[in-house]
């Protein structure tokens, strides 16, 4: 489809437990970006996939995150011993290629109680 | 790594009026910067792009402008309407890394 779909759209976990999320990129599209936005709108670049394969994970805590992005299947970011501070809408985008413009999912918003 | 400012962080405009948005860049390497618009709630929307091989985009009421030279890009939106009313975000990317960094974000306001 044309969408990026992201489910849940609302997760809430207590501290310490994990939460998993899920991206399926527009059909086509090789690469997939996952961003962390707070409340203060900035957005914090975490991973990117081009295909299944990790591109840059510069932006990933990688203590409890972790990201895939397998064939046939939604790319999906998981945290593992969630913390307060990872209350946050995760945005998933993708892009047919190298210099085209990203294409957000409607993002799944964390709260961590 | 890239840094992008954005300015101002708010903005209230006259309906009819002109908004102007500016972001400064400071990799020199950066080649492609897109503008987004976000309403309260939802997505990010790509409203408007440019490489680094074109001064300025135009696209209806909204126009992007850029000066290499001194790593600024602006977002122009004349004959403001209140659903222009929304957080807009400049963002910069290079070839071969293609991570967007985005600016903090300006709300603007459209008054009636």
């Amino acid at each position: 489809g044309e969408e990026v779909a992201q489910t849940p759209k609302h997760l809430v976990r207590g501290e310490g437990q994990k939460a998993k999320l899920y991206c399926a990129p527009i059909k086509g599209h090789s690469y997939v970006f996952w961003y962390q936005q707070v409340l203060k709108n900035e957005f914090k670049f975490l991973i990117s996939f081009q295909n299944e394969n990790v591109f840059d994970e510069t932006g990933m805590p990688k203590e409890r995150f972790s990201a895939k992005c397998l064939p046939n299947s939604p790319c999906s970011l998981e945290i593992q011993a969630t913390k307060l501070e990872d209350s946050a809408v995760y945005f998933c985008a993708s892009s047919q290629s190298p210099g085209y413009g990203y294409t957000f999912g409607s993002g799944t918003r964390l709260t961590v109680v | 790594g890239e840094n992008v400012e954005q300015h101002p962080s708010t903005l209230s405009v006259q309906e009819g009026d002109s908004a102007v948005i500016k972001c400064t860049y400071s990799d020199s390497a950066s080649n492609y910067f897109p503008w987004y618009k976000q309403e309260l709630g939802k997505r990010p929307q790509l409203i408007i792009d440019i490489r680094s091989n074109v001064g300025e985009k135009k696209d209806q009421r909204i126009a992007v402008t850029l000066n290499k030279t001194a790593k600024h890009f602006s977002l122009h939106i004349t004959e403001t309407q209140p659903e222009d009313s929304a957080v807009y975000f400049c963002a910069a990317s290079w070839s071969g890394n293609e991570k967007l960094t985005f600016g903090t974000g300006t709300r603007l306001t459209i008054i009636p």
